[in-house]
C-alpha cells in the first residue's frame, strides 16, 4: 500500500530563513506525482508545488522548492525567505490508483510557524 | 468560479442525532471525495466516489455513509452520530485519471462538526 509519512509534527523558523519540511513516501509505482499543500488557519488547502518522479530536475515555484530522491524516496519542500504568510499546516500527499480508481493519500502533516 | 461547495460549514450536533454534509462541484469533475482532518493525523480518506452512481470505502468509512446523487453532488450521512465524529470534515473533487498525471485535487473550505 502507499504510504506518506511526515515525521516533523512541528517547526518554527525566523522571517527571512530558509526551512525544510520532510515528507518520505512508498509506492510500488515506476512513475507518479508527489504534492505539498498548504493549509494556513482559514483551513483552505492550497496546491504549493508538484513533481514528477520521471523528472530528474527538482521543482520550482518561486520561493518553493522541492529536493526529490526517487531511490531513497524522499520529497522535501524547501521555503526560502520565509514569510509570515508562510505560517500553515504543510502536507505532503501521493497519488494512488486502486481497482481503476485514484485517491489521494496525505501524511499526518506538520505545523509551521515563522516568527517576527 | 464556486468551484466545491460544502453546507454547513458549522454544525453542533449531540450524540445520537443524524445529520448530512452536503458537498456540491461545478467543474464537471467525475471523482468526488470525502477525508476528515484531525490533529495529528492529517487527513483522511472516509468514502469516495470514482463516477456517478459508484462510491467505495476509503480509509475510515465506520459510522458514515454516502450519496452520490449526481455528478455535481456528493454527500456525507452521519446516522448516529459519536463523538469521535467530532472533527473538520473537507469535500473534493478531481477529474478522473488525472490525480496520477499530476492534476491537482480541489477541496471545499471545510465543516466543523462537533458532536457533544
Amino acid at each position: 500500500a502507499q504510504t506518506v509519512t511526515q515525521s516533523q509534527p512541528e517547526m518554527s523558523v525566523q522571517e527571512a530563513e530558509t526551512v525544510t519540511l520532510s515528507c518520505t513516501y512508498d509506492t510500488s509505482e515506476n512513475n507518479y506525482y508527489l504534492f505539498w499543500y498548504k493549509q494556513p488557519p482559514s483551513r483552505q488547502m492550497i496546491l504549493v508545488i508538484r513533481q514528477e518522479a520521471y523528472k530528474q530536475q527538482n521543482a520550482t515555484e518561486n520561493r518553493f522548492s522541492v529536493n526529490f530522491q526517487k531511490a531513497a524516496k524522499s520529497f522535501s519542500l524547501k521555503i526560502s525567505d520565509s514569510q509570515l504568510g508562510d505560517t500553515a499546516m504543510y502536507f505532503c500527499a501521493l497519488p494512488t490508483l486502486q481497482g481503476g480508481s485514484e485517491k489521494l493519500v496525505f501524511g499526518k502533516g506538520m505545523k509551521l510557524t515563522v516568527n517576527p | 468560479n464556486a468551484g466545491v461547495t460544502q453546507t454547513p460549514k458549522f454544525q453542533v450536533l449531540k450524540t445520537g442525532q443524524s445529520m448530512t454534509l452536503q458537498c456540491a462541484q461545478d467543474m464537471n469533475h467525475n471523482s468526488m471525495y470525502w477525508y476528515r482532518q484531525d490533529p495529528g493525523m492529517g487527513l483522511r480518506l472516509i468514502y469516495y466516489s470514482a463516477s456517478e452512481g459508484t462510491t467505495d470505502k476509503g480509509e475510515v468509512p465506520n459510522g458514515y455513509n454516502v450519496s452520490r446523487l449526481n455528478k455535481r453532488e456528493f454527500s456525507l450521512r452521519l446516522e448516529s452520530a459519536a463523538p469521535s465524529q467530532t472533527s473538520v470534515y473537507f469535500c473534493a473533487s478531481s477529474t478522473t485519471g488525472q490525480l496520477t498525471s499530476g492534476n491537482t485535487i480541489y477541496f471545499g473550505e471545510g465543516s466543523w462538526l462537533t458532536v457533544v
